[in-house]
């Protein structure tokens, strides 16, 4: 079965500099999630998209933006990097029925800020 | 805001223990899901629990919700040292909205 795609796998940037991370969701799935895990930390949520328009933000920096596009893929695009914006970074998908539920998580991208 | 509580947050026990891991969470909520994650790894799911009562097993665990006490149980039957992981609980306030997850339990299973 097809699963939630994310590039790169392992991401090596320095500070100050951008980034940009891609999720590909699972086909038909109508909401992607960006979630941000540091280090011996539980994920945390930073935005969603439900049919490619923002449907919820949370502790997300101002430094960071994200979009969904018309094929349904998203990125998560980060600029002015910090060292503490190293962390593991999640893309997930679901389908917003309420007869189905349940979340498929990505491999996610290490982000590693030297 | 939606508090998600674990506990313990470490875990160490020998193989072929039983044990329990908890999990509180502060407001309504009728969704509630389980995630392994080994180190450095994505969220391998494990159970989704969807209504008050519900009991799932898969192997040697066991997850549970009791909506109205606002807390779900993992229960590990009889360990062995490959759930060795780090276990995480999270709930969802309302269908596809964000997940809110707790701290996450590491467990070893010691041989």
């Amino acid at each position: 079965a097809a699963g939630v795609i994310q590039s790169p796998r392992h991401l090596i940037k320095e500070k100050r500099e951008t980034a940009t991370l891609k999720c590909y969701p699972i086909p038909r799935h109508d909401t992607v999630y960006w979630y941000q895990q540091g280090p011996g930390q539980d994920p945390q949520f930073l935005i969603s998209f439900y049919e490619k328009m923002q449907s919820d933000k949370g502790s997300i920096p101002d430094r960071f933006s994200a979009q969904q596009f018309s094929d349904y893929h998203s990125e998560l695009n980060m600029s002015s990097l910090e060292l503490g914006d190293s962390a593991l970074y999640f893309c997930a998908s679901s389908f917003r029925d309420s007869y189905n539920y349940g979340y498929t998580f990505g491999s996610g991208t290490r982000l590693t800020v030297v | 805001e939606l508090k998600v509580e674990q506990n313990p947050l470490f875990l160490s026990m020998q193989e072929g223990k039983n044990y329990t891991i908890y999990c509180n969470y502060s407001t309504t909520s009728d969704r509630l899901y389980w995630y392994r994650q080994d180190p450095g790894k994505s969220l391998e799911s494990l159970f989704v629990l969807l209504s008050n009562g519900a009991v799932k097993q898969e192997g040697r665990l066991m997850a549970s919700l009791d909506t109205k006490a606002r807390l779900s149980t993992l229960h590990i039957t009889a360990a062995v040292h490959d759930l060795s992981a780090t276990y995480f609980c999270a709930v969802e306030e309302t269908s596809g909205s964000r997940l809110t997850f707790g701290e996450g339990t590491q467990l070893t299973v010691n041989p």
